[in-house]
């Protein structure tokens, strides 16, 4: 059964950079099946998808949340199955719950699913 | 596109039924429309996927239904566990996501 665990700092100072990483299990990252994400969630408020990669064709794409996209890279280590977020310059209203997902490619009657195994979240605030 | 839910809040007995609404800012490709729901302290459950079909182990109380930019998530007889914080989120401009700011379904 696949899971996701993110780690990394749980303070960042402002106009560093936030660095978080997502560790697959039970399943591979170069599946070209899978979609992976990443999600934040301030405090109290609701969902922001951050971006995602995906394997395709011996390539790895990434796509990026047209507000964040100048500030956001995400990559991926194939050798521990792991991918990875950096998220430059960060101020306070990056202070959130991040979460890293998958999304199952595969359609099934028809239809394709979007995230549907989500890691448990890390919270990240920004402050001197 | 953007996505408004309603109500902001929705205060209902256990037993009753909830009726929660999605409306987005454009037609939602190929209804790629989905619903999910939170509890304190945890990541979202994915409860319903492409307009009406029902993720893995999700009981058939819980139904969504439209098209286009009108969709509806229904949770029929509801129980303890199911007041929480629900979502949805548009995936057929895909590979962009976004979703909506959520109804918080609380107990009457």
């Amino acid at each position: 059964q696949l899971q996701l665990q993110e780690s990394g700092p749980g303070l960042v100072k402002p106009s560093e950079t936030l660095s978080l990483t997502c560790t697959v299990s039970g399943g591979s990252i170069s599946s070209s099946s899978y979609y992976w994400g990443w999600i934040r969630q301030p405090p109290g408020k609701g969902l922001e998808w951050i971006g995602s990669i995906y394997y395709s064709g011996s390539t790895w794409t990434t796509y990026y949340n047209p507000s964040l996209k100048s500030r956001v890279t995400i990559s991926v280590d194939t050798s521990k199955n792991q991918f990875s977020l950096k998220l430059s310059s960060v101020t306070a209203a990056d202070t959130a719950v991040y979460y890293c997902a998958r999304r199952d490619i595969t359609m099934v009657r028809g239809v394709y699913s979007t995230f549907d195994i989500w890691g448990q979240g890390t919270m990240v605030a920004v402050s001197s | 596109i953007v996505l408004t839910q309603s109500p902001g809040t929705l205060s209902l007995s256990p037993g009753e039924r909830a009726t929660l609404s999605c409306r987005a800012s454009q037609s939602v490709t190929s209804s790629y429309l989905a619903w999910y729901q939170q509890k304190p302290g945890q990541a979202p459950r994915l409860l319903i996927y492409g307009a009406s079909s029902r993720a893995t182990g999700i009981p058939d109380r819980f139904s969504g239904s439209g098209s286009g930019t009108d969709f509806t998530l229904t949770i029929n007889r509801l129980e303890p566990e199911d007041f929480a914080v629900y979502y949805c989120q548009q995936y057929g401009n895909s590979p962009l996501y976004s979703f909506g700011q959520g109804t918080n379904l609380e107990i009457k």
